[in-house]
């Protein structure tokens, strides 16, 4: 079965730590891999990565992917106590269906 | 204008019922998806349609039926309810195709309790 495996599960930190998740799979049909904020209810989208090397970012946000080592990696710089929530990494094959979520990694800021 | 929505939110039954969950997106997807979420929350897919054709079935039980009218809707019906159909079910769209970007969008969730 495909797997998608995240490190850590969970992390606690203080507020204006870095922290970096990370993120591997096993598939080798892969077409993108896409990490979501899950706080409360529903996961809401952060970023999409279909190449290897480039750096996405968004606000303290950055992900990358290494598509020959099979993973990627999320950073939050100056984490705030609003970053608190869970952090899924997915990934979708060639036809951009077939998503499969890792078990997720609990951050938690603390002031 | 709420993208992907859900209805009901929350949906406490019996066992042995039999109920249904509907989902209904405005963004023009080709694609609408089910999720199961675990009390431990890892997040599952159920169920992916296509065009009205089921193109993704994970290894759930039958007891799962996935009906869509049309592309708009994807409507998840449960039949004999279990204890451990107990979680939070996501219904998802993405538009699909080899040069699409094929980012989710989800619905607030269902909150299922089976008693």
């Amino acid at each position: 079965e495909d797997k998608v495996v995240q490190s850590p599960l969970s992390l606690v930190v203080h507020e204006g730590d870095t922290v970096t998740l990370n993120c591997s799979y096993e598939v080798t049909n892969f077409r993108s891999l896409l990490w979501y904020k899950q706080e409360k209810k529903a996961p809401t989208f952060l970023f999409m990565l279909t190449s290897s090397g480039i750096e996405k970012k968004s606000g303290r946000l950055s992900s990358i992917l290494d598509k020959k080592e099979l993973f990627s990696i999320l950073n939050i710089t100056a984490t705030q106590t609003g970053d608190s929530a869970v952090y899924l990494c997915a990934r979708s094959d060639n036809y951009g269906q077939n998503f499969v979520f890792g078990p997720g990694t609990r951050l938690s800021v603390l002031p | 204008d709420t993208a992907v929505s859900q209805t009901p939110k929350y949906l406490v039954t019996q066992m042995g019922n039999d109920k249904s969950i509907k989902c209904e997106q405005n963004l023009g997807h080709d694609t609408m998806y089910w999720y199961k979420q675990d009390s431990k929350k890892f997040l599952k897919i159920m169920f992916s349609y296509n065009n009205k054709e089921l193109i993704i079935n994970e290894t759930v039980p039958n007891r799962f039926s996935p009906k869509s009218p049309d592309k708009a809707h994807l409507n998840l019906h449960i039949n004999s309810l279990e204890l451990g159909d107990s979680a939070v079910y996501f219904c998802a769209s993405s538009q699909e195709g080899p040069l699409v970007y094929n980012e989710q969008f989800f619905g607030p969730g269902t909150r299922l309790t089976v008693l």
